[in-house]
């Protein structure tokens, strides 16, 4: 049971450059999410999707695109990355979107735009 | 709107003995839930424990426990009997039952020394 997996771990861009963060769970999750980690911010939610088909915006969504084909995929998209989306960037799913439903977090993918 | 805050960037406790990090939070909803995630640095995001806004009984897991005093806003973690793997950053986190966003606190590093 992998639970949520990120790729790339690690990436590098170069400004203007276009890449996928890919999030796959095998929970049957209906909730997921995607957050920015930076120093001294804490998380920060980009986007986030209550089911397949259905998406909304979080606290920080420029610049971030997310489709939800799938019940197991939630890609989030930069379409022209920028040197301020350096972050580390966690996918994380639950059961549910409300009460006492857990997030369970991906591993992490450390992104860096030069 | 939703808005959580830690105002303790960075504690320090000796081993055995108990630490409280902070956690205060706004909402002007009455359902809500609060969270506590551990972040070692390795990097993953571990869930701690959870209290309900209707809950009677503060929460307790093992050794974390939630000091939940609702009139002032608070959901302090008390960690009992540190330990050095305790040394991590610590999250507090809120969901309000009307939205399906859960938000994060910029967080506390704690330093757990023999």
């Amino acid at each position: 049971n992998a639970g949520v997996t990120q790729t790339p771990k690690f990436q590098v861009l170069k400004t203007g450059q276009s890449m996928t963060l890919q999030c796959a769970q095998d929970m049957n999750h209906e909730y997921m999410s995607w957050y920015r980690q930076d120093p001294g911010m804490g998380l920060r939610l980009i986007h986030y999707s209550v089911g397949a088909g259905i998406t909304d915006q979080g606290e920080v969504p420029n610049g971030y695109n997310v489709s939800r084909s799938t019940t197991e995929d939630f890609p989030l998209r930069l379409l022209s990355a920028a040197p301020s989306q350096t972050s580390v960037y966690f996918c994380a799913c639950a059961a549910g979107s409300s009460g006492a439903n857990v997030l369970t977090f991906g591993a992490g993918s450390r992104l860096t735009v030069l | 709107a939703q808005k959580i805050t830690q105002t303790q960037p960075g504690m320090f406790v000796q081993e055995k003995e108990a630490v409280t990090l902070d956690c205060t939070y706004d909402t002007s909803d009455p359902s809500y839930g609060l969270f506590w995630y551990k972040q070692p640095s390795s990097g993953e995001m571990i869930f701690l424990i959870y209290q309900g806004s209707y809950d009677q009984q503060n929460a307790t897991e093992g050794r974390y426990s939630l000091n939940f005093q609702k009139a002032r806003k608070s959901a302090n973690l008390v960690i009992s009997a540190s330990q050095l793997g305790d040394s991590a950053m610590y999250f507090c986190a809120m969901r309000q039952h009307n939205t399906d966003k859960l938000i994060f606190g910029t967080g506390t590093r704690l330093q757990v020394f023999p």
